[in-house]
């Protein structure tokens, strides 16, 4: 069965340090990938989204994801984190023709201290 | 003008009885979903249903049973509470089944059963 793991489970950061959270999927087919969010208080929101083209996708508020096929890597950046940045966030793999269902990650808790 | 609302946010109920969220949305989406968010933040897909009809139904007890009266509402009734019911629980909706469209998720109902 497909799995997708974010291996930070709580990452912790200082104001204008540079972020970048892990997520690697068992899957060998083609796929879809994502990057949801949720802020405290708040519903998962969509952040970006690759499915094919630029292995490198910009989302919004500044974060971008890259997607490495040879490693199942779909991992998430952003050059200087702010205190708003502290959420949630979730990756997701949708394996194309399957299902036709998302599997995300465990999340990986991001604290940006100010 | 919630796009996707979920009533109640917290039902804290005792073991044995039966309970119902319900979920709405306002978007016009044809696919609707259930989520299951565990207390280790795994996020796992329970129902989808497309113009009213099922189209994913993943192994959880036959306790929950999803409704669908229209499009614009998944209902999910669960029988005979159990403990291990106690979790956080999404409704999503998209435009089109399928990974590759973006979800859209209410605010969640956190169940605890007693």
């Amino acid at each position: 069965a497909q799995s997708v793991s974010q291996h930070n489970h709580h990452v912790i950061l200082s104001e204008a340090a540079s972020l970048e959270l892990g997520c690697n999927y068992s899957y060998g087919g083609t796929v879809n990938l994502f990057w949801y969010v949720q802020y405290p208080g708040q519903h998962l929101q969509l952040l970006l989204k690759y499915f094919s083209g630029d292995p490198l996708v910009k989302g919004i508020k500044g974060f971008e994801a890259e997607f490495i096929k040879s490693k199942f890597s779909f991992n998430l950046r952003k050059p200087s984190v702010q205190w708003s940045d502290t959420a949630e966030y979730f990756c997701a793999v949708d394996p194309r023709g399957s299902a036709r269902q998302l599997t995300f990650g465990s999340g990986t808790q991001l604290t940006v201290l100010p | 003008d919630t796009a996707v609302s979920q009533t109640p946010k917290y039902l804290v109920t005792q073991m044995g009885n039966d309970k119902s969220i319900k979920c709405e949305q306002n978007l016009g989406h044809d696919t609707m979903y259930w989520y299951k968010q565990d207390s280790k933040k795994f996020l796992k897909i329970m129902f989808s249903y497309n113009n009213k009809e099922l189209i994913i139904n993943e192994t959880v007890p036959n306790r929950f049973s999803p409704k669908s009266p229209d499009k614009a509402h998944l209902n999910l009734h669960i029988n005979s509470l159990e403990l291990g019911d106690s979790a956080v629980y999404f409704c999503a909706s998209s435009q089109g089944a399928g990974g590759r469209n973006e979800q859209f998720f209410g605010p969640g109902t956190r169940l605890t059963v007693l």
